[in-house]
């Protein structure tokens, strides 16, 4: 079974500037995941789709942050206007319930350096 | 709220040492409870879980066991070897709606031939 899918793996931009990344998560996974790991620190959930419904947004800056999963499949994640401390590691999950729980599964990142 | 609090790194330990990384948590209601690992330049990938108390998880050599009494969840290995190097992040999962993970800072472990 494939992974989830990130791209682009690394992205610089300087502040002001937009930037936008896409995950495609594993087949038959109806829940997707966007954490954002700053060095040094564990991933923090940016925002939660249940097929393409928002679940949980409650921690993404809205003011410049947004994201979108259409057909309940792909998803992307935009910044706009960037700020230094958007510098982190981007992190797409996805999962489906087993048993009493949901098992996430983990993209490879994309790190966003802003300068 | 929910939260989880990890020893702080980096755990350096030569190989064939035990190893003991402390998770603690505070949640509401009866939470799952996880251990991630990222290897450099990956993303986190699970480790073991366990959904209640006094489980035990393990994969790979390493254990840990749900204590509800004392809120803890700490990861063990009685030999671990160089290839262990990674960061370990302990997790815990809110019992309500789908399941939102909450992870510690995370703890680096270099092992030394």
């Amino acid at each position: 079974e494939a992974g989830v899918a990130q791209s682009p793996r690394y992205k610089i931009i300087e502040k002001r500037q937009s930037v936008a990344f896409w995950c495609n998560p594993i087949s038959g996974h109806a829940t997707l995941y966007w954490y954002q790991q700053i060095l040094g620190q564990g991933p923090k959930l940016l925002i939660q789709f249940q097929n393409n419904g928002v679940v949980d947004d409650s921690q993404l800056p809205k003011d410049r942050f947004s994201a979108e999963r259409l057909k309940g499949v792909d998803s992307t994640l935009k910044i706009q206007p960037a700020k230094l401390e958007d510098s982190a590691v981007y992190l797409c999950a996805s999962s489906r319930r087993t048993g009493g729980s949901y098992e996430q599964y983990f993209g490879p990142g994309t790190r966003l350096t802003v300068t | 709220g929910n939260s989880v609090t990890q020893m702080e790194g980096p755990v350096t330990l030569s190989e064939e040492a035990f190893l003991t990384i402390n998770c603690t948590y505070t949640a509401t209601g009866y939470p799952s409870l996880f251990w991630y690992v990222q290897y450099p330049g990956e993303g986190l990938q699970l480790l073991l879980k366990a959904t209640k108390a006094d489980d035990k998880g393990s994969n790979k050599g390493f254990e840990a066991t749900y204590r509800k009494e004392t809120t803890s969840f700490h990861l063990e290995k009685g030999s671990v070897q160089v290839s262990d190097s990674a960061v370990y992040f302990c997790a815990l999962s809110d019992p309500s709606g789908y399941s939102t993970l909450t992870f510690g800072k995370g703890t680096m472990l270099l092992v030394s031939p």
